[in-house]
């Protein structure tokens, strides 16, 4: 069965600073894989997927992933945190036995000023 | 293009009372739609998916349960409510491609239960 990862609950970084966060999946098969963003008490938003295209993958808001086989991971990350980055960050797999989304637990992304 | 709309966007109800939560798309035709429920602090539980009209598959036993009317609408439901049933609930929407479905999601219904 597939799984998702997500090290850290909580990632606190300073304005201006390195953003990134974890994913690992496990997948019998090539997987697609997503990360999504959700505001505080809105639903998520898709920031980017890799579908089996180019390894590096662009997305909204100045994110990007880089998907690795050998590594099984799909981390994600951006050069340079924004106050309005504050939100929860989930990493989900595509289960296509049944086209559903496995999801990770999210990571708490907090901006310090 | 699509949308997707839930309603109400909050709820507060007295254990044992019923439940009706509804989300509709507009813009789409034959969407999967699916059920989504974040408890405080939790991640996403996968309540309900529907891959047409009247074909409801459940993810967790439990006290709700679903139901899809109509081709761009589905309904969460429950009998009795249960104060584990707090949470925040998000409808999402997808087109099957094969494996690579981005999923849609809607505002969200905060429920409190007391």
């Amino acid at each position: 069965a597939q799984s998702v990862t997500q090290l850290g609950s909580h990632v606190s970084v300073s304005e201006g600073a390195l953003v990134l966060l974890r994913c690992n999946y496990s997948s019998s098969v090539p997987p697609y894989l997503f990360w999504y963003v959700q505001y505080p008490n809105k639903g998520l938003q898709l920031l980017l997927k890799y579908t089996s295209a180019a390894t590096l993958v662009k997305g909204i808001n100045g994110f990007e992933a880089e998907f690795k086989k050998s590594e099984t991971s799909f981390h994600l990350t951006k050069p340079s945190a924004h106050m309005s980055d504050a939100a929860e960050y989930f990493c989900a797999v595509s289960d296509k036995s049944n086209y559903q989304l496995i999801w990770g637990a999210g990571t708490k992304l907090i901006i310090k000023p | 293009s699509q949308t997707i709309h839930q309603w109400p966007a909050t709820l507060v109800q007295p254990v044992g009372s019923p439940l009706s939560l509804e989300c509709t798309v507009e813009g789409t035709s034959n969407p999967n739609l699916y059920w989504y429920r974040q408890a405080a602090g939790r991640g996403l539980q996968l309540l309900f998916y529907s891959v047409g009209i009247g074909q409801i598959s459940s993810e967790v036993p439990q006290n709700l349960s679903a139901s899809r009317p109509q081709d761009r609408q589905f309904i969460l439901s429950s009998k009795k409510l249960l104060l584990s049933d707090s949470g925040f609930y998000l409808c999402a929407w997808s087109l099957t491609s094969g494996g690579a479905e981005t999923q849609y999601f809607g505002p969200g219904t905060r429920l409190l239960v007391l």
